[in-house]
């Protein structure tokens, strides 16, 4: 499978806690997006990469959260201290010069 | 704020039938819209886009009409086939298919046997 992977598929946690996903994106693409969906709701750009970099984040993003993308493949999302209120699917998608590709997500169910 | 939306939560269409999906959006600055389609349990799937330069784009089954003057768009789907049931969004940039989007509300599309 060439598309977008993203791992776990489902992560269940405990308020509180601390949870990482991570993302790979379709080889040689050097845009990768984060984005967050609630049940019912199109997705919410959180934030993206060209290659290594970090070029905008959302006001979404609060400071529990925290992106990396090391060596410009793939990237990693963490959210610290995690709230029921994280509660959603965080879709990763990538791009070259064209349209996003996305990635099935990973559903987070804070406890 | 600027803000995409849909006008309909649900759409049930008879399968063979044509099906018309809307969307509004309210930022005159966007330059880039797109139809995605979501399946239960998948990522957003691309399923064609126009630029603001045109009124009208056609792909397979799929056309898609831009009206800027009222700033909404609409998808058309001819011949709706089971298969495409699922939830549509639509979604716009102010410049272009490989930069940041801001998604409206979805759509459920419901195909009856």
């Amino acid at each position: 499978d060439t598309g977008v992977s993203q791992n776990p598929r489902h992560k269940i946690t405990k308020r509180g806690q601390n949870v990482t996903f991570r993302c790979d994106p379709i080889s040689e693409h050097n845009r990768l997006y984060w984005y967050r969906q609630t049940l019912g709701q199109g997705p919410e750009f959180l934030t993206y990469f060209q290659n290594e970099a970090q070029l905008e984040k959302s006001r979404l993003l609060s400071d529990r959260f925290s992106a990396e993308r090391p060596k410009g493949s793939f990237s990693t999302l963490e959210i610290q201290r995690t709230e029921q209120g994280d509660s959603a699917m965080y879709l990763c998608a990538s791009s070259f010069e064209g349209e996003l590709f996305f990635g099935s997500g990973t559903q987070l169910s804070v406890l | 704020g600027e803000s995409v939306g849909l006008h309909l939560p649900t759409l049930s269409v008879q399968e063979g039938d044509n099906s018309i999906i809307n969307c509004a959006y309210s930022n005159s600055a966007s330059d880039y819209f797109i139809w995605y389609k979501q399946e239960s349990g998948k990522g957003p799937q691309f399923i064609i886009d126009i630029r603001s330069n045109m009124d009208k784009r056609q792909g397979q089954r799929v056309t898609v009409l831009l009206n800027k003057t009222v700033k909404h768009l609409s998808l058309q789907i001819a011949a709706t086939q089971p298969g495409d049931s699922a939830v549509y969004f639509c979604a716009e940039s102010p410049t272009g298919a490989n930069s940041k989007l801001t998604f409206g509300k979805g759509i459920t599309l419901s195909v009856r046997p």
